[in-house]
C-alpha cells in the first residue's frame, strides 16, 4: 500500500527534552511538509523540503528541525527551545509540480508534561 | 498576500438537510484550490480539488464545491448530510510558485440526528 506513515501516533515528553517524530512515505515524493495543528488555529507550516538534502523554514520553524537525507523521509525534531510543543503535528508530501496535491499522513499528538 | 477564509468555525445541520460551508479566498485569482476533510485524530484527506477545468468540481463522499471568481469563492456543499460527514472541513489555496498551501482555520461540521 502507498501511502505516508507517521510514528508513534501518541508521544508524551517532559519539558526540556528534544523528541523526534517520525515521517516516511512511499509515494515517491520529490517534497514533504510539516505543519503544526492547534485548536481553531488551521494548519501552520513548520518547516518543508521540495528536494533531498535541501529544507526551507516555514511560518513557525523556531523550536523545530529537520533534516531530508533520504527522499522518503522526513523527520521533524521538537527541541526544548519549542515554547509550547503541546499539538497534533502533521506530515505530508507532495508529488514534483507546484499543482500537485498534497497528502497527509495520519498525524502524531505530542504532549509535553 | 493570498489568505483564506472560512466563515463559521462551527456548522450544525440535522441530518438530511443541505449542507454549506463557506470559503473565500482574499488575493489574485488561484489556479487551483482544495478542501480537504479530517475525522477526529487523524490526518487531512483530499475531498476535491479545483483546477480551472470546471467551475463546479464534484469530490468523494457526495460532496461539490463552485468556483465563483466574482465572489472570490469556493463553498463546499453537500444536498443531504449524513451522520458520518460530522468532521472538520479545511480550504486550502497555494501560496507562491513552489505549491505551499495556506489553509484555512477549519469549520467543524456537525450533524444532529
Amino acid at each position: 500500500d502507498g501511502g505516508i506513515t507517521q510514528s508513534p501516533k501518541y508521544l508524551f515528553r517532559k519539558e526540556g527534552q528534544n523528541v523526534t517524530l517520525s515521517c516516511e512515505q512511499n509515494l515517491n515524493h520529490d517534497a514533504m511538509y510539516w505543519y503544526r495543528q492547534d485548536p481553531g488555529q488551521g494548519l501552520r507550516l513548520i518547516y518543508y523540503s521540495q528536494i533531498v538534502n535541501d529544507f526551507q523554514k516555514g511560518d513557525i520553524a523556531e523550536g523545530y528541525s529537520v533534516s531530508r537525507e533520504k527522499k522518503e523521509s522526513f523527520p521533524l525534531t521538537v527541541t526544548s527551545a519549542q515554547k509550547n510543543p503541546t499539538a497534533f503535528y502533521l506530515c505530508a508530501s507532495k508529488g514534483g509540480l507546484s499543482t500537485d496535491t498534497q497528502y497527509f499522513g495520519p498525524g502524531t499528538r505530542l504532549t509535553v508534561l | 498576500a493570498q489568505s483564506v477564509t472560512q466563515l463559521g468555525s462551527h456548522v450544525s445541520v440535522s441530518e438530511g438537510a443541505l449542507v454549506l460551508l463557506r470559503c473565500n479566498y482574499s488575493s489574485s485569482v488561484p489556479p487551483y484550490l482544495f478542501w480537504y476533510v479530517q475525522y477526529p485524530n487523524q490526518g487531512l484527506q483530499l475531498l476535491l480539488k479545483y483546477t480551472s477545468a470546471a467551475t463546479l468540481v464534484k469530490g468523494i463522499n457526495g460532496f461539490e464545491a463552485e468556483f465563483k471568481k466574482s465572489e472570490t469563492s469556493f463553498h463546499l456543499t453537500k444536498p443531504s448530510a449524513h451522520m458520518s460527514d460530522a468532521a472538520e472541513y479545511f480550504c486550502a489555496v497555494p501560496l507562491g510558485s513552489q505549491g505551499n498551501l495556506i489553509f484555512g482555520k477549519g469549520t467543524k461540521l456537525s450533524v444532529k440526528p
